[in-house]
């Protein structure tokens, strides 16, 4: 079945360092792929997204591109802040309109 | 526009006790999911709906597990009895609609946090 793997945290940076947390699939087809956050004490909430190979998602200075080679879309931020601290999860849907699955999570701590 | 709305946020119990826990989408969102949530996991999908028809419940444990969505609105998750395994965080989440191969956003709820000791 599909699945997801991402980079296990936490990752703990300093602030305006930059970001990368890997994120590995397997499926069969061409899945759609997510990045969804998490901030303390909220719901999940879409980060940004990529339906096809060779697209960029991007949002609020993060980026991912869909790597059908690789089976990747590593999240990546230039320059992160403190208000980045949150927890980050890799998800896909499959083309045959299956639901969602989830990746555990990536936890970042952005330090002053 | 008022979020996914969930309640209780926190709840702890016995095991063998009873728990149900409701969700009010945001308003004209057809699909609603249940999903569990347990500490370092990713969310797991539980129970899908389109409406008041259930589209997806295989990953709904329905010895103990039940969900409905009266009306196609509200919807409520019980489990009865609890056991120790089931101490999770509680998403409901909400779509305009989810059907084949076209992709409507999910908005999340804060989430139940359910303890059960």
């Amino acid at each position: 079945g599909n699945s997801v793997t991402q980079m296990e945290g936490p990752v703990t940076l300093s602030e305006e360092a930059f970001l990368t947390i890997n994120c590995t699939y397997t499926a069969t087809g061409y899945p759609s792929l997510f990045w969804y956050v998490q901030y303390p004490g909220e719901g999940l909430q879409l980060l940004l997204k990529a339906t096809k190979a060779d697209d960029k998602g991007s949002n609020k200075g993060f980026e991912a591109t869909y790597r059908k080679e690789t089976t990747s879309f590593h999240l990546e931020k230039g320059s992160v802040q403190v208000s980045d601290s949150a927890v980050y999860f890799c998800a896909l849907r499959g083309n045959y309109g299956q639901n969602f699955v989830f990746g555990p999570g990536t936890r970042l701590s952005v330090l002053p | 526009e008022a979020g996914v709305a969930q309640s209780p946020r926190y709840k702890i119990i016995e095991k063998r006790q009873s728990v149900a826990f409701w969700c009010n989408p945001i308003s004209g969102h057809a699909t609603l999911y249940w999903y569990q949530q347990i500490l370092g996991q990713g969310p797991k999908l539980l129970i899908q709906f389109q409406n008041n028809g259930v589209v997806d419940d295989s990953q709904l444990p329905k010895d103990r597990f039940s969900a409905e969505r009266l009306k196609g609105v509200d919807s409520t998750l019980k489990i009865q009895p609890a056991k120790l395994e089931d101490s999770a965080v509680y998403l409901c989440a909400s779509s305009l609609v989810s059907a084949g191969l076209n992709y409507n956003e999910q908005f999340f709820g804060p989430g139940t946090r359910l303890t059960v000791l």
